[in-house]
């Protein structure tokens, strides 16, 4: 059964650096595009972007696009999502997201709580 | 951007009733929308793609219809455990959009 794990929660102060990751298992982790999916506190679901691990090709959404980098390596079928600077406002849930492409996202991560506060 | 309305944001309902959620999107989308349920504190699930098309071990009571424009989630029987925040997303293009979500609660 496939599977996809995060890292931990994480309390960060603005400016600081910070690159959380999301393990796949179970299935060919370069067969899938795996993405993430913001969640800021009691609002809705916001897609962020995705990456093809057998080539690392990434699609962003515009809105997120310089704002984070989505990365991934194959050889520890892992994925991850990093800011070099962050800010109050990305304070959220961040789940990292099995897509098939066109049908959907089928496996979900268990989300990864990041705190932003001085 | 594909925008994606819901609607209601929010219903109550009793057990046993029948439920309806619609899904308006900006531009045609041909049949390109996944339907996910969410709890709280835990990851969306999901129920239906390419509009009508249930997810493996999703129960039958949930089935999705409609295509272009217009599309609708109905729960034809509500259990005590389809009480949670329902969305859609569009994968029809690139960003893929998610709605705002529609929480449904027991009445």
């Amino acid at each position: 059964e496939e599977q996809l794990v995060q890292s931990g929660a994480v309390v960060k102060r603005p400016g600081e650096s910070l690159k959380i990751s999301c393990k796949a298992s179970g299935y060919m982790f370069i067969d899938y595009w795996i993405g993430w999916v913001r969640q800021m506190p009691g609002k809705g679901l916001e897609w962020m972007g995705i990456i093809y691990p057998g080539d690392s090709e990434t699609k962003y959404s515009p809105s997120f696009e310089g704002q984070v980098t989505i990365s991934a390596d194959k050889s520890i079928s892992t994925a991850y999502l990093q800011w070099s600077s962050l800010k109050a406002s990305d304070t959220a849930i961040y789940y990292c997201a099995r897509h098939r492409l066109g049908l959907g996202i089928d496996s979900w991560g268990q989300g990864t709580l990041v705190t932003v506060s001085s | 951007d594909i925008q994606l309305t819901q609607s209601p944001s929010s219903v109550s309902a009793s057990v046993g009733n029948r439920v309806t959620i619609t899904c308006r999107a900006s531009q045609d989308i041909s049949k390109w929308l996944a339907w996910y349920q969410q709890k709280p504190g835990t990851a969306p699930k999901l129920l239906i793609y390419a509009a009508s098309t249930v997810q493996s071990g999703v129960p039958s009571r949930f089935t999705g219809s409609g295509s272009g424009t217009d599309f609708t989630l109905t729960i034809s029987s509500l259990q005590p455990e389809d009480f949670a925040t329902y969305s859609c997303q569009q994968t029809d293009s690139l960003p893929y959009t998610f709605g705002q979500g529609t929480k449904l609660d027991i009445k």
